[in-house]
């Protein structure tokens, strides 16, 4: 079982909010782990947006827009990417990644169609 | 913000060794985390290590044994070596810096290096 899953792609219309989830492994408890979001377009490098482990340590990447905000399900285990107000551009895969083991991981990534 | 410019060959053939060089612009390499990440083909990241300026590095442990990453402060480089490479290391590396170990602030472009006889 991969360590972080995410759904492969995910769809959201035009202005309206989308919740971009990132499951932990059985075993690894989300609440012990800073979450780090990337973006990534089309024929571009991946983009830092933030990362999040509670309200109190979290940061929002340079020039990200408040709009993208980061939080936790502990039911779930899972970290979520919230996107409000949904614009076009904002179609990309997403990424996920916490330190596991020594290592950075990165979630399988999911691919946001804005409809 | 610096920029990060990948250089090296687009072909390597199998059971030899990549190498790539990560060129600095805009600021030295001091103080900055280097890191090496690869992306196959319409597949997902893979980070593959760090090394910090001074030296220290800490290697993916799937790719630990075929890993090697330096860094020149002189040239304001990060280099990798990745050796015995198969069709399977075939992807577009990229190299990402940050001031703290966590951050992957500034990217390269990215180079596309095809494993193939």
């Amino acid at each position: 079982q991969a360590v972080l899953t995410q759904p492969s792609s995910l769809s959201a219309s035009l202005g309206a909010s989308a919740s971009l989830t990132c499951t932990l492994r059985s075993g690894i408890n989300v609440d012990t782990y800073r979450i780090y979001w990337y973006q990534q377009k089309p024929g571009s490098p991946p983009q830092y947006l933030l990362r999040y482990r509670s309200g109190s340590d979290k940061q929002q990447g340079s020039g990200v827009p408040s709009r993208f905000s980061g939080s936790k399900d502990a039911s779930a285990n899972a970290g979520i990417l919230l996107i409000s107000g949904l614009q076009s551009e904002d179609e990309a895969d997403y990424y996920c990644m916490i330190w596991h083991s020594g290592a950075w991981v990165f979630g399988g990534g999911s691919k946001l169609t804005v409809l | 913000q610096v920029q990060l410019q990948e250089s090296g060959p687009g072909l390597v053939k199998p059971s030899e060794t990549l190498s790539l060089t990560c060129t600095v612009s805009g600021g030295s390499i001091i103080g900055y985390y280097g890191n090496w990440i690869r992306q196959p083909p319409g597949k997902g990241l893979e980070w593959i290590g760090y090394i910090y300026y001074s030296g220290s590095t800490n290697y993916n442990p799937s790719l630990k044994s075929r890993v090697a990453i330096s860094a020149d402060t002189s040239r304001d480089q990060f280099s990798l070596k990745l050796s015995s490479v198969t069709a399977a290391d075939t992807a577009v590396y990229y190299c990402a810096s940050g001031y703290n170990w966590d951050e992957f602030d500034s990217w390269g472009q990215g180079l596309l290096v095809t494993v193939s006889s």
